[in-house]
Order: C-alpha cells, then structure tokens, then sequence
C-alpha cells in the first residue's frame, strides 16, 4: 500500500481481555518497529522487526505484551490480560533495512487502545 | 546501549522568537540522523534528515538543522516560529551498524500567537 496501515484505529476494551493490534508496512520495507505513546509521553520502543532475524523484544513491558511478523510483511501486536496501564496509543513503523540508504520510518496514524 | 537525548522536554515561544530544539545521541560510528513531528491529532512525519555531505540540512516549513559530529549533536532550529509550528518533534538516530533506529524522548513546542 501507500503508506503503513494500522487497525483497528480505535479499540476500546475491558479490563482482563486480550487484544490484537494490527500493521501493515509499506510494501518492500524489511524494518518494522512498534512503539507506545502514552498521553503527554514520548515514544516508548517495544519492539523490532529487522528481515529474518531474531527480533529485538527489549523494549516490551511484560510477558503479556507479545509480536510476531508473518512472511516478514503484517504484524500483529498481542495484549494478553489487558490493565488500565495499557491504555494507549499503539504506533508502528517501518523501513528500508541496512541495505538500503533511506533508512526513514514511515509511521501509521496508531491505534488509540482504551482499557476500561 | 545506543541512546538519544532530547534536553528539552516542553517548550513555549511567542511568535517570531527563535526555536532550538537540542538532541544528542550516544552511538559514535556511522549514524543517520532525522528530526520527526507530530501535530495535534496527526501522525508523526519527516521533517528533515541528515545522511552524508553538507551538515546543515534544510527541511519543510523553514526547518534546518546541523550535524555536529564532534558534539554528538543534530539540533533542529527555525529563524522565527509560527503558531502553526505547534507540534512535538523528536529526534532520531539511526545506526548503520545495528540498522536500527533509536527515537528521542520528544520535545512538546507551544507557540502562542
């Protein structure tokens, strides 16, 4: 596609339920990163896709924050167990990998996580 | 581990004041460097970015900033704010060895009018 898709755009959810947030990198972008912005935060790193490599997890919060990449295309981002602390908005990136010379993030517009 | 330092986390300029946003980053090979925004209730988008060549890169909406690779720095300046320039900018680093990249804190910009 045009631009890096995320859904839903919004998810609001009860307190103990499992989420599953979705993206959709630009076509050929090997790089992918999901990122947590919390309200008046900066962007909080959890997680990086780069090809076929094992994936960088250091920046996921708890084992109840999961990702996995299928086909080295779509992710999809798992909440197990959601708290009220989870609550927001869920960013994903992506890029052209080492070997390219535009290494520019392209970012979705986010999926705005409600936990009630 | 590779970081970046945005020294200012909210900022407030009148109109037509100078702007100077610091970021410092850690890693000392080869790095990309970008300067991100995001205005109210968009997405965040390219502002500028430095790859090789000149240090002074020029971007969208009068936007510059300068690589000091001594420093360690890229901060991201603008002659004279504009209201519309209210926005959170953040900085980024990209490390061509790990290729991946790192995102600043952020920095909050009000300008009143």
């Amino acid at each position: 596609g045009a631009g890096v898709s995320q859904s839903p755009s919004n998810k609001v959810t009860e307190k103990g339920k499992d989420v599953e947030l979705r993206c959709d990198p630009i076509s050929g972008h090997t790089a992918l990163y999901w990122y947590r912005q919390s309200l008046g935060q900066g962007l909080e790193f959890l997680i990086y896709f780069q090809g076929n490599s094992a994936p960088d997890k250091s920046g996921l919060p708890s084992d109840r924050f999961s990702a996995e990449r299928t086909g080295g295309s779509v992710s999809t981002l798992t909440i197990q167990r959601t708290q009220q602390e989870d609550s927001a908005v869920y960013l994903c990136a992506s890029s052209f990998g080492t070997a390219r010379v535009n290494t520019e993030a392209f970012f979705g517009q986010g999926t705005r996580l409600t936990v009630v | 581990a590779q970081s970046v330092s945005q020294h200012n986390h909210h900022v407030i300029l009148s109109e037509a004041a100078s702007l100077e946003l610091g970021c410092n980053y850690s890693y000392g090979g080869t790095v990309n460097l970008f300067w991100y925004v995001q205005y109210p209730g968009q997405h965040l988008q390219l502002l500028l970015k430095y790859f090789s060549g000149d240090p002074l890169v020029k971007g969208i909406k009068g936007f510059e900033a300068e690589f000091i690779k001594s420093k360690f720095s890229f901060n991201l300046r603008k002659p004279s704010v504009q209201w519309s320039d209210t926005a959170e900018y953040f900085c980024a680093v990209y490390n061509t060895n790990a290729g991946k990249s790192t995102f600043g804190d952020g920095t909050t910009l009000t300008v009143k009018p």
